[in-house]
């Protein structure tokens, strides 16, 4: 695997369910980022992860959870999620968290909550 | 705080003809800027990046992007399209967001649409 890959690509869920989203990248990067891609919005930067360490939280509401267990995996635990969640999430890794850094993104994960 | 603005949701063009897609930021302070192009079932991946220099810069697959800082614009150009080009286009500005990181700010994104 190269790059920046998701799992999975498709996920519907209750609003009762606990799911969870997966993000590993290959680039040997510090910097990981969650992104939520919804129609006629622009992308929202959920969360930035850097060696590890959580140096983000755009005000997320507490139904979205990160993880960072080391610095080439990133998940996001989602429970008793609304209807309005479904959208795209896009993970993203840089090599570091710093303003001229390329952001590489993965294929992303289509959620839809029911 | 920064934002971006993407002037055309939408934006057809023949084959072989050039484009040009619009962007337009607001920052108080020095930013860096970025174009993005995004396939159907892709990710984001980066065309070109402004961080300073020269302000005509040029990305892969034949783009390239002028800063001008006082018009705070940063469009988009391809002097000949082709269908693969078809695909949502996304503008960016980064800049310091505080508590020590920096944040990438995107507009709503621009559809090209490319005509046989």
């Amino acid at each position: 695997e190269t790059g920046v890959t998701q799992t999975p690509r498709h996920l519907v869920m209750g609003m009762t369910n606990k799911k969870s989203l997966k993000c590993e990248q290959h680039l040997g990067h510090n910097a990981m980022y969650w992104y939520k891609q919804s129609a006629k919005k622009p992308l929202e930067l959920m969360f930035v992860y850097s060696l590890e360490e959580r140096v983000e939280n755009n005000s997320v509401p507490s139904r979205f959870s990160p993880e960072c267990p080391n610095s080439s995996h990133l998940f996001l635990h989602l429970h008793t999620l609304q209807p309005e969640d479904s959208a795209l999430y896009l993970c993203a890794s840089s090599q570091d968290s710093g303003a001229q850094d390329t952001q590489y993104f993965g294929p992303g994960t289509r959620l839809t909550v029911l | 705080a920064q934002s971006v603005t993407q002037l055309d949701s939408q934006v057809p063009v023949f084959e072989e003809a050039p484009v040009e897609l619009r962007c337009n930021y607001s920052s108080s302070v020095s930013v860096y800027l970025f174009w993005y192009v995004q396939y159907p079932n892709q990710g984001l991946q980066l065309l070109l990046k402004y961080l300073s220099g020269s302000t005509l810069v040029k990305g892969i697959n034949g783009f390239e992007a002028e800063f001008n800082k006082s018009q705070t614009s940063f469009h988009l150009r391809k002097p000949s399209v082709h269908i693969s080009d078809t695909a949502e286009y996304f503008c960016a500005v980064s800049a310091y967001s505080g508590a020590g990181s920096y944040q990438l700010t995107f507009g709503k994104g621009t559809k090209l649409s490319v005509i046989p």
